[in-house]
């Protein structure tokens, strides 16, 4: 089991629909998630962090986090075609190595005129 | 706020040379930066955590005599890449944490060096 993981797409939304993003992880101890946005060629921009179990809101971007199920996603509201890009799950977890962010593969967004 | 630059945003080079990446947080110390290498239509991993004054941190399957990482200050860790081959053909992107920053340990991201090793 890889320890985040992510649908790779590519999800295709019309512009001004709702994108859902998902993402699980495979270790309990996970203590904040983020997520960030990559554009090709481009490196990842952070676009939400969560803590705590719940939603957590910033424009047009909510984040949702189920510690219980190890799940947490995105949803992008009024999608734009300019939201068109790779959405990076990360997992911050306390190792021997001190704190890491694991990754998962992405997935492929599209919004559509 | 949280500004990390790279330099030089791309390279290219002939096998057996040696490249130095520059990573730098331009408002904001960190104690603590990483490496991370991106091949094409893959996610990101990581190569290292680069640590201000002491040793880096390798990742499994790391050559740490093949990437060397100095982390002399607390704005400034650098990545050289040793005797590069074609295959360390990649996007080296480094990150870094705000040594002030709060509980989510936000790591903010360089915007990355393509090197190409002919």
């Amino acid at each position: 089991q890889k320890e985040v993981e992510q649908n790779s797409g590519p999800l295709s939304v019309p512009e001004g629909a709702i994108a859902s993003l998902n993402c699980t992880y495979s270790d309990r101890g996970s203590q904040s998630f983020f997520w960030y946005r990559q554009y090709s060629g481009k490196s990842p921009e952070l676009i939400m962090s969560i803590y705590s179990n719940g939603d957590k809101e910033d424009g047009r971007f909510t984040a949702q986090l189920n510690k219980a199920s190890q799940y947490v996603s995105l949803l992008i509201r009024d999608s734009q075609p300019s939201d068109s890009a790779t959405y990076l799950c990360a997992v911050n977890r306390i190792t021997g190595g001190g704190n890491k962010l694991t990754f998962g593969t992405g997935t492929q967004l599209k919004v559509e005129l | 706020g949280a500004v990390v630059s790279q330099h030089p945003s791309w390279v290219i080079c002939k096998s057996g040379t040696s490249v130095k990446i520059e990573c730098r947080s331009l408002d904001f110390q960190a104690t603590t930066m990483f490496w991370y290498r991106q091949f094409p239509k893959q996610s990101l991993m990581l190569m290292a955590t680069s640590n201000e004054g002491s040793k880096a941190t390798y990742e499994q399957g790391v050559e740490k005599d093949k990437f060397l990482i100095n982390h002399a200050s607390l704005t400034l860790s650098t990545l050289t890449v040793t005797s590069a081959h074609p295959e360390d053909s990649s996007f080296y992107i480094c990150s870094a944490r705000n040594t002030g920053g709060g509980a989510f340990n936000e790591q903010f991201f360089g915007p990355g060096t393509r090197l190409t090793v002919l």
